[in-house]
């Protein structure tokens, strides 16, 4: 079991640019969740994915943030345009919630640092 | 979802018990008891769960009082790979994928 697999591990850009944030689920989950995590607001979730559907994107800051996932084992995360205030640590977390009870824990990856210039 | 108390920091010496205190007397029946720990630059990390009765495996125990309103993590033996930030996040099953994540404790483990 490789885990959840994120990438890039770190990201710099520039403010204005496009950010494209890559994660790659646990095999056989049906759940993925996006999350973000700084010093001021803690670990927050950003958009929830059940069988590769959007379930739950109210914690997505604002339109310049938006998710997808093609397929079971594929998810981005983009920022378009990027801004200094985007600068955190997002993570990708997966889990086979709803099968055999809604209690199966979430696995995460081991993040992508983005820092906005 | 139930509010959790976590004292903010902790110590504990290499090899001793570590045992991390966490409140939630807002606790509803069907809501369980999540710990989740993260380790400096990594993603956090799932220990243990339950729900009314004492949880055991690999990583730890899980001991919730017979109220519900408290329960303790218990790492029985504690190494320096040990320190990391602990959550406790009490969630119901069916919205448990809005986990809510605290400030957590501090633990430090010292050789």
């Amino acid at each position: 079991d490789a885990g959840v697999i994120q990438s890039p591990r770190h990201e710099v850009t520039e403010m204005g640019q496009e950010v494209t944030l890559r994660c790659k689920p646990i095999s056989g989950h049906n759940s993925l969740f996006w999350y973000r995590q700084t010093m001021m607001r803690g670990l927050e979730l950003l958009i929830y994915f059940n069988n590769n559907v959007p379930i739950d994107d109210s914690g997505m800051p604002e339109d310049r943030f938006s998710a997808k996932m093609p397929n079971a084992s594929f998810s981005t995360l983009k920022i378009q345009p990027s801004e200094p205030r985007d600068s955190a640590v997002y993570f990708c977390a997966s889990s086979n919630w709803g099968r055999g009870g809604n209690n199966s824990p979430l696995h995460f990856g081991n993040g992508t640092r983005l820092t906005v210039t | 979802d139930a509010k959790t108390t976590q004292p903010p920091s902790m110590d504990c010496a290499e090899g001793r018990a570590a045992n991390l205190p966490c409140n939630h007397s807002t606790i509803s029946g069907n809501e369980y008891v999540y710990w989740y720990r993260q380790i400096h630059s990594q993603g956090p990390q799932y220990i243990i769960h339950g729900l009314k009765n004492n949880e055991t495996n690999e990583m730890a125990s899980l001991i919730i009082t017979e109220d519900r309103k408290s329960s303790t993590l218990i790492l029985p033996h504690a190494t320096l790979r040990d320190t990391a930030v602990y959550y406790c996040i009490v969630t119901s099953g069916g919205s448990n994928y809005k986990l809510t994540f605290g400030k957590g404790t501090l633990l430090t483990v010292n050789p």
